[in-house]
């Protein structure tokens, strides 16, 4: 099973909206509604920020929002923030019955 | 609250196997999946395995059926994971990361346990 595939990076300044992509397959991202979004900052433990591409778990802000279009999955961070600034993983449940995880991409808020 | 507390790190020679373990708390344990999921230094996620806590199915990533093992003990409210024939490139952090069974996102994850193989 592939890796998703995400950006290996992506910018913006504070107050900006920025959105992260993550692309599959018809097998995995394409099919099924079980995309997740984590957050990870350095030396830390992964956090769920979004569960079935556009659930928001209670706690995260509401500044993080999910979609998906076809074989593509997306996470938008809205009004960016310093405290944003970690990588990001997409997940997806698989045709297989397993899970991939995307490629991770880092955000950097300038 | 829920928990999940992994054991500490590790250090094995090549071709030797490992074995964490990733105690829950604070919740059913037999009501939810358990999965592994690894991270090498520098790298990304990687899903390794699951098992169902209740019915004890396992299923693994591919790329690992022939070296990893999943289990569990319910009444100590535990699950297992052992890799074997490591590597220098299973140097990594372990996590263990619970699942609703169908909800396919994972929450809480363990604090992770290092790993490292070296000889």
């Amino acid at each position: 099973q592939s890796a998703l595939t995400q950006p290996a990076s992506v910018s913006g300044s504070p107050g900006q909206s920025i959105t992260i992509s993550c692309t599959g397959t018809s097998s995995d991202v394409g099919g099924y509604n079980y995309v997740s979004w984590y957050q990870q900052h350095p030396g830390k433990v992964p956090k769920l920020m979004i569960s079935e591409v556009t659930n928001r778990p209670s706690g995260v802000s509401n500044r993080f929002s999910g979609a998906k279009s076809g074989n593509t999955a997306s996470l938008t961070i809205s009004g960016l923030q310093a405290e944003d600034e970690a990588d990001y993983y997409c997940s997806s449940y698989t045709s297989s019955t397993t899970f991939v995880f995307g490629t991770g991409t880092k955000v950097t808020v300038l | 609250q829920v928990q999940l507390v992994q054991s500490g790190a590790e250090v094995k020679k090549p071709g030797a196997s490992v074995k964490v373990s990733c105690k829950a708390s604070g919740y059913t344990f037999t009501s939810y999946a358990m999965h592994w999921v690894r991270q090498a230094p520098g790298q990304r996620l990687e899903w390794m395995a699951k098992i169902s806590v209740g019915s004890g199915n396992t299923m693994c990533s591919q790329k690992f059926r022939d070296r990893v093992t999943i289990t569990r003990d319910t009444s100590a409210s535990t699950a297992y994971m052992e890799l074997s024939s490591l590597r220098s490139e299973d140097t990594a952090v372990y996590y263990c990361a619970r699942e609703k069974y169908g909800d396919g996102w994972f929450g809480p994850w363990g604090q992770g346990t290092l790993v490292t193989v070296s000889s």
